[in-house]
């Protein structure tokens, strides 16, 4: 079992839905979670980070994390065709080092 | 504030030369790490420093890899005798790790190119 698996994609919706993009740890001690943004040719770029269970909200972008079901998600409402990238899910665990995600494919059609 | 710089943006070598890559951290973060991200993939953790030292180099993919940072600052990555399975992108990251949320900044990447 991979330390943190998202689904790859490519997740394809429509200009203005949600897209929410999911992301699943096996570190139960795992502390911190973070999504990552990476527009092709790009380096990652950091959206959002949540360390306490419930929902996070930073303007159209939401992060919830559920602990007990080691589980981390990304909301982004209202979806424009600049949101289209790869988003990283990573987990700060009990190694001292970010654990990243194979990232999920976002792709918003006009 | 400045990010987090590297340097050469691209490097093409010929298959058996060594490389050095560069990394300059935001000022003030202790914390630095080097990721490989080869074409269509995800990143692949290398090493990290805190401080001068370096806890974890598991992800170091051979002894033709290595790195150093002086002064709490720039780091840089080696890699000897080149091969082309080590064409990739080269991500260096900061974290200040006093936060305590750790979050990492990245920088524009070093585009290697093994001919």
């Amino acid at each position: 079992q991979k330390e943190v698996e998202q689904n790859s994609g490519p997740l394809s919706v429509p200009e203005g839905a949600i897209a929410s993009l999911n992301c699943t740890y096996s570190d139960r001690g795992s502390q911190s979670f973070f999504w990552y943004r990476q527009y092709s040719g790009k380096s990652p770029e950091l959206i959002m980070f949540i360390y306490s269970n419930g929902d996070k909200e930073d303007g159209r972008f939401t992060a919830q994390l559920n602990k007990a079901s080691q589980y981390v998600s990304l909301l982004i409402r209202d979806s424009q065709p600049s949101d289209s990238a790869t988003y990283l899910c990573a987990v700060w665990g009990q190694g001292g080092k970010l654990i990243f995600g194979q990232g999920t494919e976002l792709s918003v059609k006009p | 504030g400045a990010g987090v710089s590297q340097s050469p943006s691209n490097k093409v070598t010929e298959k058996g030369k060594d490389v050095e890559l560069r990394c300059d951290p935001i000022s003030g973060h202790t914390a630095l790490y080097w990721y490989r991200q080869r074409l269509g993939q995800g990143l692949e953790f290398l090493i990290y420093f805190q401080g001068n030292s370096a806890p974890d180099k598991s992800g170091l993919p051979s002894d033709r890899f290595s790195a150093e940072r002086t002064g709490e600052s720039v780091s840089t990555l080696t890699i000897q005798r080149t091969q082309q399975e080590d064409s990739a992108v080269y991500l260096c990251a900061s974290s200040s790790r006093t936060s305590g949320t750790y979050e990492q900044y990245f920088g524009p990447g070093t585009r290697l190119t093994v001919t």
